[in-house]
């Protein structure tokens, strides 16, 4: 399995501004995701990132407010821009990993810790 | 599309009791089947998964779960749970057909171990 770090791991921000959220994989890997978890509530995904190639975003989510970069294979970003109160949420980056992997986003999963955002 | 059902929001057990979570999916064709749990503060770990083969699944942490496809039920079960247990648990489904490129996770059931 994958070992995932991200940064920061919580913060506080006023509205109006962004946040630009890290996700560092400890291997090489083709996919990495974006999921929300609002309180008290599941995952949502966010967007899909290979790297290359921009981000595949999840309806109700847009490149405007979401932005992603995927540099390399062990890295990328999601950053929330323009905050609310609403944006109040965990982030978390995951990876799809294992052997035999299908690489197609419906494998086995690793997560990170996840970024506690609040928004005043 | 595929979809998961968690019928528990909460579930509160005696330490040393056992323990079964549901979980139901929908999907037209073989899932991928999954199990997280998410400690307070912490992100989601792997505790076991169905993709083919053997329809009961060990997993770690003593967790081990049945693929029962005529009820389109993956239950989570413990046969003696411990303090450390009590988090939050998702079930998650994927799909085996390229038409469907996602993990869809359940609403969650949070776990109380009651001393």
């Amino acid at each position: 399995s994958a070992v995932i770090s991200q940064k920061p791991s919580r913060d506080i921000c006023q509205r109006g501004t962004s946040l630009t959220i890290q996700c560092q994989v400890d291997s090489q890997v083709t996919m990495m995701f974006w999921y929300r978890q609002q309180p008290g509530q599941s995952l949502t995904l966010i967007a899909t990132a290979n790297q290359g190639s921009e981000a595949t975003y999840e309806s109700g989510f847009v490149i405007d407010k979401f932005p992603i970069s995927r540099p390399n294979l062990t890295f990328s970003t999601l950053t929330v821009s323009n905050m609310s109160p609403e944006d109040s949420s965990i982030y978390l980056c995951s990876v799809e990993g294992g052997a035999g992997a299908n690489r197609k986003g419906t494998d086995t999963q690793y997560f990170g810790p996840g970024t506690r955002l609040t928004v005043l | 599309a595929q979809s998961v059902t968690q019928p528990d929001i909460h579930i509160t057990v005696s330490e040393g009791a056992s323990l079964e979570l549901r979980c139901n999916y929908s999907y037209g064709a073989t899932p991928y089947l999954f199990w997280y749990v998410q400690s307070p503060g912490q992100g989601l770990q792997l505790l076991l998964k169905y993709f083919s083969g053997d329809t009961l699944v060990q997993g770690i942490k003593g967790f081990e779960a049945e693929f029962k496809r005529s009820q389109s039920s993956f239950n989570l079960r413990k046969p003696s749970v411990h303090w450390s247990d009590a988090a939050e648990y998702f079930c998650a489904v994927g799909a085996a057909s390229n038409r469907d490129d996602k993990i869809i996770f359940g609403k969650g059931t949070r776990l109380h171990i009651l001393p």
